[in-house]
């Protein structure tokens, strides 16, 4: 059982490049986050899904979109990189009123 | 709007201390009250849940306590040890919506041997 699965662990990217974060969990959950942390900050909510093409935005979505074709995975778009997105971003899963189930983390740098 | 706020950024204790690591929510229609662990460069771990109805939870050595009418909770830690350094956030999951989770800023937490 692996939980939550992030990929990459580490990337560089320039500005104006776009990328996917991949973001797999093998737990049948329903529900599913981005979120994203700055340093010294809490985590704000991107985007979430709470089911297989079902999505909507959180917090902080501008610059981002989503996509959940299956309960499975969930990637995180980044379109036209920019300085502001470098960040940690991390996915989460829960089921419905149970605890919440977070990845390794994702470690973005725009330059 | 549910904001959450933690204080101390930062604490630092001799080994062996009892502490208490403090959260405040502005809104208490909640549907639960989570708190984590997050060591460097990794994600975060539940520790412990309470749910809007309870007024604590304890696991091993930590206590976390819910005071939903004056919108605090504590996180007891007991006998630390430098194995509890770490970041430790908590985070309200609001009634709207997708059971969405609104995060504090954590407190880094330094345990010295």
């Amino acid at each position: 059982n692996a939980g939550v699965t992030q990929t990459p662990k580490f990337r560089i990217l320039k500005i104006g490049q776009s990328m996917t974060l991949q973001c797999t969990q093998d737990m049948n959950h329903n529900y599913m986050y981005w979120y994203r942390q700055d340093p010294g900050m809490g985590l704000k909510l991107i985007y979430y899904s709470v089911g297989a093409g079902i999505t909507d935005k959180g917090e902080v979505p501008n610059g981002y979109n989503v996509s959940r074709s299956t309960t499975e995975d969930f990637p995180l778009r980044l379109e036209l990189a920019a300085p502001s997105q470098t960040s940690v971003y991390f996915c989460a899963s829960l089921f419905s009123g149970n605890t919440i189930y977070f990845g390794e983390g994702s470690w973005l740098t725009v330059v | 709007k549910q904001e959450v706020t933690q204080i101390p950024a930062a604490l630092s204790v001799p080994e062996g201390e009892n502490l208490v690591l403090n959260c405040s929510f502005t809104d208490s229609a909640i549907y639960n009250l989570q708190w984590f662990r997050q060591d460097p460069g990794k994600g975060l771990t539940s520790l412990l849940l309470i749910q809007s109805s309870q007024r604590e939870q304890t696991s091993g050595r930590l206590n976390a306590s819910l005071d939903k009418s004056s919108g605090r909770s504590t996180l007891y830690i007991a006998a630390s040890q430098p194995g509890d350094s770490a970041t430790y956030l908590c985070a309200v999951k609001i009634l709207q919506g997708a059971q969405k989770l609104v995060f504090g800023q954590g407190t880094r937490l330094t345990i010295n041997p």
